[in-house]
């Protein structure tokens, strides 16, 4: 069955990075892009950006350009979510999720979600 | 990129239809036809409901549908049920090649 497990909670300082693993099973992990979306407490879903597994293209949200990014590691199926810079506002969930469909974006599988603590 | 428009709550009783709006602009949501809707429980992760404007994943109810008009996405659900309580999203592929959700839309069952 199609799973992807996330990495565990983290508590972070202001002005560092978190590194959030997205492993994934049950499928062809190369086939299917993975996009990241993150939950402030009590917020909505905000969409951060996503990656292609098979050539590692990237493309991310406008807010995140220059702080984030976005890897995979094929012979693990893998992927990887770098946040640099942390300020408290980046307290959240953050969420791994496939992208099937036409267009890679219908988030059909997720992950258990990330909880990333900013906090000094 | 500014979220999409979605009224904060809708509220019906059981066995009612409901609808939520998800407002966009031409350059997101009546630009493409990728527009997909998010169901959320409390203390969960979302769960895909409809993709591409109006198709229904393997599992999902048929109760759940989906439709778009102009700049607006809609997606109703009829005979409501008291599990059909959650938060819901939408969301938009945007004419900067990104992704956009909506603000979410609380929908309480009475």
């Amino acid at each position: 069955q199609v799973q992807l497990v996330q990495s565990g909670a983290e508590v972070k300082r202001p002005g560092a990075s978190v590194k959030v693993s997205c492993k994934a099973s049950g499928y062809t992990f190369t086939s299917i892009y993975v996009h990241w979306v993150r939950q402030a407490p009590g917020q909505g879903l905000e969409w951060m950006g996503w990656i292609n597994p098979k050539s590692g293209g990237t493309n991310y949200a406008q807010k995140f350009q220059g702080r984030v990014t976005m890897t995979r590691d094929t012979s693990v199926s893998t992927a990887y979510m770098d946040l640099g810079r942390l300020t408290s506002d980046d307290t959240a969930v953050y969420y791994c999720a496939r992208g099937s469909g036409t267009y890679h974006s219908a988030a059909d599988y997720w992950g258990q979600g990330t909880l990333v603590t900013v906090s000094s | 990129q500014s979220a999409l428009t979605q009224p904060a709550s809708v509220s019906g009783s059981p066995g009612q239809s409901i609808t939520i709006s998800c407002t966009g602009t031409s350059s997101d949501v009546g630009g493409y036809n990728d527009v997909s809707w998010y169901q959320q429980h409390p203390g969960k992760a979302p769960k895909l409901m409809i993709f591409e404007v109006s198709n229904r994943p393997s599992g999902v109810s048929n109760r759940f549908s989906g439709s778009k008009s102009g700049n607006t996405a809609s997606l109703t659900i009829s005979g409501l049920q008291a599990e059909d309580e959650a938060d819901y999203y939408c969301n938009s592929y945007t004419a900067s090649s990104t992704y956009v959700f909506g603000t979410g839309t609380k929908v309480t069952v009475l």
